[in-house]
């Protein structure tokens, strides 16, 4: 079935530093859609890339979709300690007509920042 | 406020004993999905619903049971035959296509299983 890997699983930074999160997928993606969780709490949808190629960014939240539609990175310029959390990646492949089909999701990547 | 809740927030449950973790919607979505998440893991799909009255396994489906008999609800029963259910689950609902797949998740129901 599909996969999706996520790295690194960790990741501690200093605040300042930039930090960056990659995904690859064993198949062909429709779309692939970020989610950030805070300590504790429910996933929170970020952004969706559906293009080949495409980037799109969010203040200092950048995120990319490979030529292939098989790999995605978020990068984060000049972390802040709001920025700790667990970062998904997660792949989806439409079914076709109506159907939402389901998404993948990568293990995450755990992002600590020390002031 | 439109949006999803789970109750209840936190669970207990005795080894052998059937549990059902509630799911409530009024984003009027159609799709409603339902995960699993371990510690320092990623989600894992249990069940989910595209339409009232229909539902399909995920990955994970052994051990659950869920219903979709409304719109609004989609409950799941972490059943006795469910090995290792002490776990944090979340339950999710996604719109029509037209309006983008961004998925909403609920607070989840962090489960154990004493």
């Amino acid at each position: 079935g599909q996969q999706v890997m996520q790295i690194p699983q960790y990741q501690h930074v200093q605040e300042g530093e930039d930090f960056t999160t990659y995904c690859n997928s064993s198949t062909t993606l429709s779309n692939i859609q970020w989610y950030k969780q805070r300590p504790g709490g429910h996933p929170v949808f970020l952004i969706q890339l559906v293009k080949s190629g495409e980037v799109k960014k969010q203040k200092r939240l950048t995120f990319q979709f490979g030529e292939a539609k098989k790999n995605s990175s978020l990068h984060i310029t000049a972390t802040q300690t709001t920025d700790v959390g667990t970062y998904f990646c997660a792949g989806q492949v439409y079914a076709g007509g109506t159907s939402y089909g389901k998404l993948t999701f990568g293990q995450g990547t755990i992002l600590t920042v020390h002031p | 406020d439109g949006g999803i809740t789970q109750s209840p927030k936190y669970l207990f449950r005795k080894e052998g004993q059937n549990v059902t973790l509630s799911c409530e919607q009024n984003l009027n979505h159609d799709a409603m999905y339902w995960y699993r998440q371990d510690p320092g893991q990623g989600l894992r799909l249990i069940y989910y619903s595209q339409i009232v009255n229909d539902f399909q396994k995920g990955d994970i489906a052994e051990g659950y049971s869920v219903s979709r008999e409304k719109k609004e609800s989609f409950p799941l029963t972490v059943t006795s035959a469910q090995k290792n259910p002490t776990a944090f689950y979340l339950c999710a609902s996604i719109g029509r296509l037209a309006s983008g797949n961004e998925q909403f998740f609920g607070p989840g129901t962090r489960l154990t299983v004493l």
